[in-house]
């Protein structure tokens, strides 16, 4: 079993949906990262969090430490919200990412 | 600020060759972190560097090593490169707290290096 699990791992919707993405880990963490990359391989970091929940825009990040859970949410969906979506757990000393949720947003 | 910047963007290498990878950070920002990713594998985690001190590392072998300099500049070297080392390389950067374990903050990441390896 992965460290890191990301659900689902392929997400179509249509735009203004709202939008889930799952992140379960298994291990202790200091701190959970939410990543976007798009086609061209550019990497942005979106959340960094420890605890409770963070908001930027139409997105919404999650941590439950008890349950170690995390969501990411996007409200109002777009097409251009299309990208893969990854998870990354600091633990001892490393990051650990997920595979990766694949978000295709339609017109 | 000028972003993360890495170079070169492109490389092709033969089996048994060596190779060494460049990452400038954000202007102020004195953690630099490396990644591989692969279509197998996705983003593994190589190491991270911290005023010229490796802080933490990744799962790799020892033929991946990394160094950073006095200015927060980093390279990545890896050595007798085999054809699974073909990855897209990332390194990332963030402002470095010395009190920390480190990437606890958000990492600003530079367009990459693709590796070839024939």
């Amino acid at each position: 079993k992965n460290e890191v699990e990301q659900s689902p791992q392929n997400l179509t919707a249509q735009e203004g949906e709202f939008i889930t993405i799952n992140c379960s880990y298994s291990v202790g963490i200091s701190a959970l990262h939410w990543l976007q990359q798009h086609p061209g391989g550019g990497i942005v970091s979106l959340f960094m969090l420890s605890s409770g929940k963070k908001k930027h825009g139409r997105l919404i990040a999650t941590i439950n430490i008890q349950e170690k859970h995390s969501s990411l949410h996007i409200t109002a969906s777009h097409p251009r919200d299309s990208a893969v979506y990854i998870c990354a757990v600091k633990g001892a000393q490393k990051l650990v990412f997920g595979q990766g949720t694949r978000l295709t947003i339609n017109p | 600020k000028a972003g993360v910047t890495q170079t070169p963007r492109y490389l092709i290498k033969t089996r048994g060759q060596q190779v060494t990878l460049s990452c400038s950070p954000i202007s102020g920002h004195r953690s630099v972190s490396w990644y591989q990713q692969t279509p197998g594998q996705g983003l593994q985690f190589l190491f991270e560097y911290f005023s010229e001190t490796q802080r933490n590392k990744g799962n790799f072998p020892g033929r991946f090593s990394g160094r950073q300099f006095s200015n927060s500049r980093s390279e990545m070297n890896v050595s007798t490169l085999e054809l699974g080392d073909s990855a897209l390389y990332l390194c990332a950067s963030s402002p470095g707290t010395s009190g920390s374990q480190g990437l606890q903050e958000t990492q600003y990441f530079g367009p990459g290096t693709r590796l070839l390896v024939l």
